[in-house]
C-alpha cells in the first residue's frame, strides 16, 4: 500500500530534551515536506527536500533541523524542544510527475513539550 | 507572495443541504490551486486540484469547485452534504519557485463544516 508513515505518532517530552520525528515513503516520491498544524493558523511548512541531500527552510524552520540521506526518508529533528514547539506535525510527499502541490500527507505526530 | 483566505473557520449545515466552502486566493503569477480534507485524527488527502483548463473542477466524494480569476476565489461546493463530509476543509495555493521542480504550497486556515443531521 503507497503511505507515508510517521513515527511516533504520539510524543510527550521535555523542554531541551532531543528528539527525531521519523518518516518514511514508499512511492519513490522525489520531494518531501515537514508541517505543523496549530489551530486557527492552519499548516505551516517547516522544511522541504526536493531529493536527496537537498533540502530547503519553508516558512518556519526556526528549532527544527532536517536531512535526506536517503530518498524515502526525510526525519525531523529538534535539538532543544521548547513549549512553543508542542503541535501536531504532518509529513508529506509527492512525486514531480504529479506536478507542484499534490502532496500526500502521514498521519501525524502530536508533539507535547513540557 | 501568495496567500490563501478562507471565510468561516466554522459550517454547519443541514444533511441534504448545500455545502458551500468560501475560498479566495492571492498569487501573482497564475496559481495552482487545491482542496484538501482532514477527517479527525487523520492527515490531509487531496480532493480536487485545478492547474490549467477547464476552470470547474470535479473532486472525489461528489465535491467541485470552480476557479473564478476574475474574483480570485476557488469556493467548494456539494450539493447535498452528507454526515460523513464532516471535517476540516484546506484550501491551498501552488507556485512554483526558482529551482526546477521547486514550489510552494501555501494553506488556509481552515473551515471546520458539521453536518446537522
Amino acid at each position: 500500500e503507497a503511505q507515508v508513515t510517521q513515527n511516533p505518532r504520539y510524543l510527550i517530552t521535555v523542554t531541551g530534551k532531543k528528539l527525531t520525528v521519523t518518516c518514511s515513503q514508499n512511492m519513490n516520491h522525489e520531494y518531501m515536506s515537514w508541517y505543523r498544524q496549530d489551530p486557527g493558523l492552519g499548516l505551516r511548512q517547516i522544511y522541504y527536500s526536493m531529493n536527496v541531500e537537498v533540502t530547503d527552510k519553508g516558512d518556519v524552520p526556526e528549532g527544527y533541523k532536517v536531512s535526506r540521506k536517503e530518498k524515502r526518508n526525510f526525519p525531523l529533528i529538534l535539538e532543544s524542544p521548547s513549549p512553543n514547539q508542542t503541535s501536531l506535525y504532518f509529513c508529506a510527499s509527492s512525486s514531480f510527475r504529479e506536478g507542484p502541490g499534490t502532496q500526500y500527507f502521514g498521519p501525524g505526530t502530536r508533539l507535547l513539550v513540557l | 507572495a501568495q496567500s490563501v483566505t478562507q471565510l468561516g473557520s466554522h459550517v454547519s449545515v443541514s444533511e441534504g443541504a448545500l455545502v458551500l466552502l468560501r475560498c479566495n486566493y492571492s498569487s501573482s503569477v497564475p496559481p495552482y490551486l487545491f482542496w484538501y480534507v482532514q477527517y479527525p485524527n487523520q492527515g490531509l488527502q487531496l480532493l480536487l486540484k485545478y492547474t490549467t483548463g477547464a476552470t470547474l473542477v470535479k473532486g472525489i466524494n461528489g465535491f467541485e469547485a470552480e476557479f473564478k480569476k476574475s474574483e480570485t476565489s476557488f469556493h467548494l461546493t456539494k450539493p447535498s452534504a452528507h454526515m460523513s463530509d464532516a471535517a476540516e476543509y484546506f484550501c491551498a495555493v501552488s507556485v512554483t519557485r526558482s529551482g526546477a521542480g521547486s514550489y510552494q504550497l501555501t494553506f488556509g486556515k481552515g473551515t471546520k463544516l458539521s453536518v446537522i443531521p
